[in-house]
């Protein structure tokens, strides 16, 4: 089955501890982004990448890491989680990056 | 002027109605337009694409596009309280920042009262 799937899907954790949160597809798609959304706000790019070793910072971007070391998968880290990183995570992929895009099922990370 | 721009509802409609969620967007290039639905704490799930002028119809939806107003539209036919959600409009845009990229409007709520 094709699908992008994400872990964990849901977190808590404390302030200043880093995180990963892994994502991965497998449909070859060269195209993976990570989004965050919250109320009122919408669907907000942090970092999104063209292919392995190909990334770029996307609107929201303080904060957070990411690596494109395998073309199937796009972990987005967290090296010093704040409050105000507390949000709806979603990884997603496609063929390019003005071609509809899949996503994963969410990560909903809580930081205290 | 954000790039995809969606009323963000909610948009209240009785059951069997039709309803209708509007987005208008600002690059005149732009050639692919789909809709997503989201429910509440899920991710957003591909429904619709188009890609020319005029309509196309999948089961109970039709998308509508019209390039020289900057108009997509999506319409529900029969709609049913399953149907109540969040729909987001994605257009490929012109991106300031980053050239051409799939750019995702904030989203219209949909509730569909029995």
């Amino acid at each position: 089955e094709a699908q992008v799937t994400q872990n964990p899907r849901y977190l808590i954790t404390v302030t200043g501890k880093k995180l990963t949160v892994t994502c991965s597809q497998n449909m070859n798609h060269e195209y993976m982004s990570w989004y965050r959304q919250d109320p009122g706000l919408g669907l907000r790019q942090i970092y999104y990448s063209m292919n392995v070793e190909v990334t770029d910072k996307g609107d929201v971007p303080e904060g957070y890491k990411v690596s494109r070391k395998e073309k199937r998968n796009f972990p987005l880290i967290l090296e010093s989680p704040s409050p105000n990183q507390t949000s709806l995570y979603f990884c997603a992929s496609s063929f390019g990056r003005s071609y509809e895009q899949y996503f994963g099922p969410g990560t909903r990370l809580t930081v205290t | 002027q954000k790039e995809v721009e969606q009323n963000s509802g909610p948009l209240s409609v009785p059951e069997g109605a039709i309803a209708s969620l509007n987005c208008t967007y600002s690059d005149r290039v732009s050639q692919s337009f789909f809709w997503y639905r989201q429910y509440s704490g899920k991710s957003p799930e591909l429904i619709m694409s188009i890609y020319s002028n005029g309509d196309k119809e999948d089961g109970r939806f039709t998308a509508q596009l019209n390039k020289a107003s900057q108009y997509v539209s999506l319409l529900i036919r029969d709609s049913q309280p399953s149907d109540s959600a969040t729909y987001l409009c994605a257009v490929n845009a012109l991106n300031n920042n980053a050239g051409n990229m799939l750019t995702f409007g904030g989203g219209t709520r949909l509730m569909v009262k029995p």
